[in-house]
């Protein structure tokens, strides 16, 4: 089946750093959407990304979905405390009109006042 | 807007007991989705709807689990009888025909 390497699987830094982390397929998706989840909460929506190599800002966040299709990155920039939680990158399959997302294992964002 | 709507927020039961959780999607959504999520598998599809419909059960752990839509704007998860491996929490989620999913904030469930 489909599956998503996301890397890395944490990171420490200090506030005003910027944070970079991707998400990899074996196949080919032609959705990538980022979330964010904090804790005791359900993932809210960051960004969505519906073309290859479309590049989305989204205040400080910004997301590229890759030329091969198989991969995208969010990158943070000027981190603050509330930056806090862990990201997941899910994507979309071409198969058979399915809506279903495939979810990474997400990335624990801590950061350091 | 109201988002997606979960009951209760936590549940503790004995092993052995039925489960229900409850979902309102988004006003206006067509799809409806329920995902576990566990620190050793992340975030899975069990089932999800479109029209009220189910399309795709293929995540329904067993037997033991069951889903309903009654309504556009009403869905339940029953587990029956309950596990201590169905503790996890389970969220609903709501779209628009797209792949922009919108999550509720889960139910946490314990069963012991």
């Amino acid at each position: 089946g489909q599956q998503l390497n996301q890397s890395p699987q944490s990171m420490f830094i200090q506030e005003g750093e910027d944070v970079s982390m991707n998400c990899t397929s074996s196949s080919i998706f032609n959705t990538w959407l980022w979330y964010k989840q904090e804790p005791g909460e359900g993932p809210v929506l960051l960004i969505a990304l519906y073309k290859a190599g479309e590049l989305t800002s989204n205040g400080r966040l910004t997301a590229q979905f890759g030329i091969t299709r198989k991969d995208s990155f969010l990158n943070i920039s000027a981190s603050i405390p509330s930056d806090v939680g862990i990201y997941f990158c899910a994507g979309r399959g071409r198969k058979g009109g399915s809506e279903k997302l495939v979810f990474g294992k997400g990335m624990k964002l801590t950061v350091n006042p | 807007d109201a988002g997606v709507i979960q009951s209760p927020r936590h549940e503790v039961t004995e092993m052995g007991q039925e489960v229900t959780l409850r979902c309102k999607p988004i006003s206006g959504h067509d799809y409806l989705f329920w995902y576990r999520q566990t620190m050793m598998r992340g975030l899975e599809l069990l089932i999800y709807f479109n029209n009220n419909v189910p399309i795709d059960d293929s995540g329904m752990p067993e037997d033991r689990f069951s889903a309903k839509m009654p309504n556009a704007s009403f869905s339940t998860l029953k587990i029956q009888p309950s596990e201590p491996r169905d503790s996890a929490v389970y969220f609903c989620a709501s779209s628009i025909r797209s792949y922009e999913q919108y999550f509720g904030p889960g139910t946490r469930l314990t069963v012991t």
